[in-house]
């Protein structure tokens, strides 16, 4: 049973415009969420996160959106370039209960010049 | 700024053939991670340490896993016997908790023939 859902395989966008990723959460507890890229042969690394009493967070062509009656996230890269072109993970944690975190099955965004 | 080192980075052997996975966390963390990442299931987490205590073990998918963190700064993975369906990528990762902003290894790339 999948309590975080990246529903989205796969994304194509073209470069300058806006990419959006999406992601769900089934459990309720979740109250920190983060993002992570990865490039191929590379480890994932950190992008941006967000705690649920935020429902917005920024930082330069990054912001993650926060819906919680929905239990919904997305992440919005604007302006998308070419480098963005990477597997994008979602992962929510119960930061109260001091929970690991788990992560989606992650989306795949191409960005095409 | 040393991050996550494992090693090694790819590892081919043959069924039935004992395995181990090394990983060197970030000095100062005293969480870490190992994950498995597949097609299928995407980034698995097997196993986390905390202050080198195993905190949660639910992910490790049969007793022919096991994983030590003998002192702050080093863990092994081990499968034994190895199998086929264990090859994957398998990723360390380690944090200031277990659920803050992780840092990745680049992972270990192992190939049971």
């Amino acid at each position: 049973d999948q309590q975080v859902k990246q529903n989205s395989p796969s994304l194509s966008v073209q470069e300058g415009r806006i990419s959006i990723l999406n992601c769900d959460y089934t459990n309720s507890m979740f109250d920190y969420f983060l993002w992570y890229k990865k490039y191929p042969a590379e480890g994932p690394t950190f992008l941006i996160s967000i705690s649920s009493i935020k429902d917005k967070n920024e930082d330069g062509r990054f912001t993650v959106f926060l819906n919680k009656s929905a239990k919904h996230l997305s992440l919005h890269i604007v302006p998308s370039q070419p480098g963005d072109s990477a597997v994008y993970f979602c992962a929510a944690s119960a930061d109260q209960a001091g929970t690991a975190l788990i992560f989606g099955k992650g989306t795949t965004l191409s960005v095409s010049s | 700024d040393a991050g996550v080192i494992q090693s090694p980075r790819h590892e081919v052997t043959e069924m039935g053939q004992e395995v181990t996975l090394r990983c060197k966390p970030i000095s100062g963390h005293n969480s870490l991670f190992w994950y498995r990442q597949t097609m299928m299931r995407g980034l698995e987490l097997l196993i986390y340490f905390n202050n080198n205590v195993p905190i949660d073990d639910s992910g490790m998918p049969e007793d022919r896993f096991s994983a030590k963190m003998p002192n702050a700064s080093f863990s092994t993975l081990k499968i034994q016997p190895s199998e086929p369906r264990d090859s994957a990528v398998y990723f360390c990762a380690s944090s200031f908790g277990p659920s803050q902003p992780q840092h990745f290894g680049d992972g270990t790339r192992l190939s049971i023939l």
